[in-house]
């Protein structure tokens, strides 16, 4: 069964950084789009931004509320997924989902790790 | 941006009666290869969205046949033929045409 776990979500100041991580196992991760999307508190689903395989450019999008601060990447040698946050916000507190993409859609999800952003 | 808008919000529901959810979108979702990327998700309670469908009506592996979805170009149907009290929860549309963008939500309880 394919599985994404997340992790490197806490506490962190306004103008902060944190990386957070996604370990993926059961499936060939270097075939695989990915994406982050994340969930602020009592609130709806956005889609935070992506990467691309490597056979496909490896290259990343992101939604305009994080470009600039945002920064995904990936380690096909270690099935690992990154997401580097900084310049944060309060705004960008929410439990932060990796999922994979297929289908012109988020086909598999991860648990999800919580970021608060808090002075 | 596209913005998805659904409706209702808030959906009561009989256990083994039908429900449906309307979603609709600000452009139409027909992408270039000629594909739709319509999806829906579900949202148990405490628990992380998990896809139903994907490309308007096609199910993902493992979601019960009573989930159905229909439509085209900008208006779209999610159906549940008869509400199990399993269903209860957040139910999510999300085009994946022009990047991507969810809907609002549409909490269904029983």
């Amino acid at each position: 069964e394919v599985q994404l776990v997340e992790s490197g979500g806490g506490l962190v100041k306004p103008g902060g950084s944190l990386i957070l991580s996604c370990e993926v196992s059961a499936f060939t991760f270097s075939d695989a789009w990915m994406s982050w999307v994340r969930q602020a508190p009592g609130k709806g689903l956005e889609w935070v931004g992506l990467i691309k395989r490597k056979s496909d450019g490896g290259t990343t999008d992101y939604a305009a509320p994080v470009k600039g601060r945002f920064t995904i990447s990936r380690d096909d040698s270690k099935n690992k997924l990154y997401l580097q946050m900084d310049s944060l916000k309060t705004e960008d507190t929410a439990i932060y989902y990796c999922t994979t993409l297929s289908l012109g859609g988020m086909a598999v999800w991860g648990q999800g790790t919580t970021v608060t952003v808090s002075s | 941006d596209v913005v998805m808008t659904q409706s209702p919000l808030s959906l009561p529901v009989t256990v083994g009666q039908p429900a449906s959810i309307s979603c609709r979108s600000s452009q139409s979702l027909v992408y270039s290869d000629g594909n739709t990327y319509l999806s829906w998700f579900q949202q148990r309670p405490g628990q992380s969205p998990r896809r139903l469908i994907y490309k308007v009506s096609n199910r993902d592996s493992g979601v019960p046949d009573r989930f159905g979805g229909s439509g085209s170009g900008t208006d779209f149907t999610l159906k549940i033929s008869r509400v199990e009290a399993e269903d209860v929860g957040l139910y999510y549309c999300m085009q994946g045409t022009h990047w991507y963008t969810f809907g609002q939500g549409t909490k269904l309880e029983i």
